[in-house]
């Protein structure tokens, strides 16, 4: 069965470091999205992302976020200057259209020291 | 206060039993989900739902748009439901999505 890949699964990063989250959403979808969870709180939404451009994004996807579709398969979200409150477990997901069922990865968990 | 509210926070139930968990939200939406998280940390969507119910084994989701308010059913349930389910609204007119802060179910054999 088609899957959600991200990598890498850990990240460790010194605080004002940039990082780059992969994704290799299902192959078919169009749509895809960016979350995180920090450690004991809820899953938060970071940004959707559709035809090669933001479709929506969140208060926290500010100046030091950006997300990209490089090549047809990856789908990268870039911290430019870590901060410590950074840390947290990063989702990526897919879905085949708008109103379809997403599928997650398995989380990049980042730590900013 | 939070936009979407999850009720109860925690469940411990005994196997076999029938478990609702209800989510209600303030915000107009156009979509609402409910997720599965394992206790490894992986997300799984369960069901997405702007009217009425589904039913997908032994899962029922149910939504009333005029009431904001929607619930998960789990009949006959089994140690391996044990998990955080999480309801997700997809705000109108957007692509943004707001989470509630999930329910820990946890079955006991």
């Amino acid at each position: 069965e088609p899957e959600v890949t991200q990598t890498p699964s850990h990240q460790v990063t010194q605080m004002g470091q940039e990082v780059i989250l992969r994704c290799v959403p299902i192959s078919n979808h169009l749509y895809f999205y960016w979350y995180r969870q920090i450690l004991g709180q809820k899953v938060e939404f970071l940004v959707s992302f559709y035809n090669n451009e933001i479709s929506e994004k969140s208060e926290i996807f500010d100046d030091q976020f950006s997300v990209e579709r490089p090549d047809g398969s990856n789908f990268t979200l870039k911290i430019r200057s870590t901060k410590l409150e950074d840390s947290a477990m990063y989702f990526c997901a897919s879905s085949e259209g708008e109103w379809g069922t997403q599928y997650f990865g398995p989380g990049t968990r980042l730590t900013v020291l | 206060k939070n936009e979407v509210e999850q009720s109860p926070q925690n469940l411990t139930a005994q196997e076999g039993e029938f478990i609702t968990i209800n989510c209600s939200y303030s915000v107009g939406i156009s979509a609402l989900h409910w997720l599965q998280q394992h206790p490894g940390g992986g997300i799984v969507s369960l069901f997405m739902l702007s009217s009425g119910k589904k039913k997908h084994g032994r899962l029922i989701a149910t939504i009333n748009i005029q009431e904001k308010h929607s619930s998960l059913h789990i009949t006959a349930s089994h140690p391996r439901d044990s998990a955080v389910y999480i309801c997700a609204v997809k705000t109108s007119g957007t692509y943004k999505y707001i989470f509630g802060t999930g329910t820990r179910l946890k079955v006991l054999a």
